[in-house]
């Protein structure tokens, strides 16, 4: 059973802090590494995917990936009210499927 | 990103009768489309694969009689909920698969959802 594993929460940090979300995943076949955003209510956002080990960064969100050690993580700069949201963590399966395992999501509170 | 719309955003029905979904990409030809169902507080499921021009690959657990689901073309698929029940109330979500930057990763990008409420 392919499983991907995020800590649920809720992560709770000030504003402009550095919000720091985990995942492990068991698959070691994995190709493709997604975040994903979800604010209550509403569907799933695509806001970073990083192939390659190493860092990836994009405006404020930093994606962080070491196929060594099966783990990929989110680093949120200057952390804003708006980005309180429940954060997923989805892989992709062995062989390049397009199928995603998903996380079951890390809820990030960031408070003014 | 790839824009994927679905329709309706909402819709209330009654015991026994059946509701169609909607999933387009709007700028992007997606040859795979997925059928995700979340209950409030839960992580998302996935009911089923669609590839265009074949039938579904539904996951374990889900009924494919009851969940039809048509791939007719590469921007559209539909989820049929037949003979639906209160159960079945939930948030319907669908995403599309797009060609990713790297060559080879695909990427997925949801639709906004259908919430569904029988009656």
């Amino acid at each position: 059973q392919k499983e991907v594993e995020q800590n649920s929460g809720p992560l709770s940090v000030p504003e402009g802090a550095i919000a720091s979300l985990n995942c492990t995943y068991s698959d070691r076949g994995s190709q493709s590494f997604f975040w994903y955003r979800q604010y209550s209510g509403k569907s799933p956002e695509l806001i970073m995917f990083i192939y390659s080990n190493g860092d990836k960064e994009d405006g404020r969100f930093t994606a962080q990936l070491n196929k060594a050690s099966q783990y990929v993580s989110l680093l949120i700069r200057d952390s804003q009210p708006s980005d309180s949201a429940t954060y997923l963590c989805a892989v992709n399966q062995e062989g390049g499927s397009e199928k995603l395992v998903f996380g079951k999501g890390t809820k990030l509170t960031v408070n003014p | 990103g790839a824009v994927v719309s679905q329709h309706p955003s909402w819709v209330i029905c009654k015991s026994g009768t059946s509701v169609k979904i909607e999933c387009r990409s709007l700028d992007f030809q997606a040859t795979t489309m997925f059928w995700y169902r979340q209950f409030p507080k839960q992580s998302l499921m996935l009911m089923a694969t669609s590839n265009e021009g074949s039938k579904a690959t539904y996951e374990q657990g889900v009924e494919k009689d009851k969940f039809l689901i048509n791939h007719a073309s590469l921007t559209l698929s539909t989820l049929t909920v037949t003979s639906a029940h209160p159960e079945d109330s939930s948030f319907y979500i669908c995403s599309a698969s797009s060609h990713g930057t790297s060559g080879t990763s695909y990427e997925q990008y949801f639709g906004p959802g259908t919430r569904l409420t029988v009656t």
